[in-house]
This record gives C-alpha cells, structure tokens and sequence, in this order.
C-alpha cells in the first residue's frame, strides 16, 4: 500500500504569509494527488485534484503541484479563513495531516 | 446544490450494531459511486468503504472488513453502513462523501468531492 507523509505536520504563519505544505509519496503516483482543507468541527472541503487542478470555487491563492512522489500545496498570501488543517489523498489513503495555525 | 446528510450515529456498546445512513440530493446519485470516511476525536481522516455506482462493487478498509457493511438504495438516494461487532477504536465521526473519481486509461483514483456534515458514532460501555 501506498503511504503518504505529510511536512511539516504543525506550521505558524501569519496572515499575508507565504506558505507551502508537501506531502510525499512511498511510491510513484504520476499526478493522482488531491488536497483537502478541514476546519474545526466541520467536514473536509476539496481544495485541488490532479496535483494541480483548482476545484471549482476554490480560491486562487491556493496552487498544487509536483508528480510522482513529491508535491507541494501553497498559499500565496494567508487569509484568516485559511487556519485550518490540509490531507493530501491519493486513492483510499490520505496523509496524516497539516495543521496551519495563527502566529 | 449536492446536499448529503449522515444520520444514525450514537454511543453504542463494544459487540454493538449500528446502522448509518447519507440521504443525497442535487445530484443523480445512481450516476456516481459513494465513500465512507472516518475521523475518530482528534486523528486524521481514514476511507472506510466505497460503493460503485450500482451497488455492483464493494470495498473496504482492511480494518472493517468482515464487519462493516455498505450498501445503497438508488430509489432512496440514500448510502448506507451496517456497522456489526463495534470496537472502542470504531469511534469516530463518520462522514459520507460523494466519490468523482478521475484516472486515466484503465486506473481509477478516488476523489471525494463533496462530503456530509458528519455523523458520531461512540463505542463504550
């Protein structure tokens, strides 16, 4: 089975920051990795497909890329709706989690 | 707009049953295959089961199987999880999730792309 491992698992950031969160692979997966975002309380929300791919409705400050077994999710500029925790999923597995939290 | 809505969760004891249900809306829901995804109180997210489109094909975690039950009733839009001899480490939210899955030539990969609220469901005597 593929296992998918998440970095950092905790990141402080400041609004207008910056960041990006990586998520690699035990094997080869070419493009099929998807990001989600899961605030306190609430169900996880699909944030990107495909590695790459922006799900409708989706802010464009968030950006995914990379193939393989390394990918990264970005956030080019912090919101204070952004706080949240992010997966990367492929298949029926699913990372272990990037907690973003407020400096 | 897809709408899912988990019902059926509770505090039932270890060797318990419980049965889940997901009532979809806004969407054709005989046109798409359907997850079952868990969150036991702080831990990450763990894929439970899938269900094709038709009920034809069923898979599961290897950490339900034997267990674990899923099924759909395309004239309800409605999923189901027959949950039988329940353990502590069954405790969990349980979120039902519409499946768009994606892939290219004969591989299929799982996306879950859109979710209910969630359900709770405790084991504990």
């Amino acid at each position: 089975d593929i296992q998918l491992t998440q970095s950092p698992s905790f990141l402080s950031a400041s609004v207008g920051d910056r960041v990006t969160i990586t998520c690699r692979a035990s094997q080869g997966i070419s493009s099929y990795l998807a990001w989600y975002q899961q605030k306190p309380g609430k169900a996880p929300k699909l944030l990107i497909y495909a590695a790459s791919t922006l799900q409708s409705g989706v802010p464009s400050r968030f950006s995914g890329s990379g193939s393989g077994t390394e990918f990264t999710l970005t956030i080019s500029s912090l919101q204070p709706e952004d706080f949240a925790t992010y997966y990367c999923q492929q298949l029926y597995t699913f990372g272990q989690g990037t907690k973003l939290e407020i400096k | 707009q897809v709408q899912l809505v988990e019902s059926g969760g509770g505090v039932v004891q270890p060797g318990g049953s419980l049965r889940l249900s997901c009532a979809a809306s806004g969407f054709t829901f005989s046109s798409y295959g359907m997850h079952w995804v868990r969150q036991a109180p702080g831990k990450g997210l763990e894929w439970v089961a899938f269900i094709r489109y038709d009920g034809s094909n069923k898979y599961y975690a290897d950490s339900v199987k034997g267990r674990f039950t899923i099924s759909r009733d395309n004239s309800k839009n409605t999923l189901y999880l027959q949950m039988n001899s329940l353990r502590a480490e069954d405790t969990a939210v349980y979120y039902c999730a519409k499946d768009r899955g994606y892939g290219s030539g004969s591989y299929y990969n799982a996306l879950f792309e859109y979710w209910g609220q969630g359900t709770l469901v405790t084991v504990s005597s």
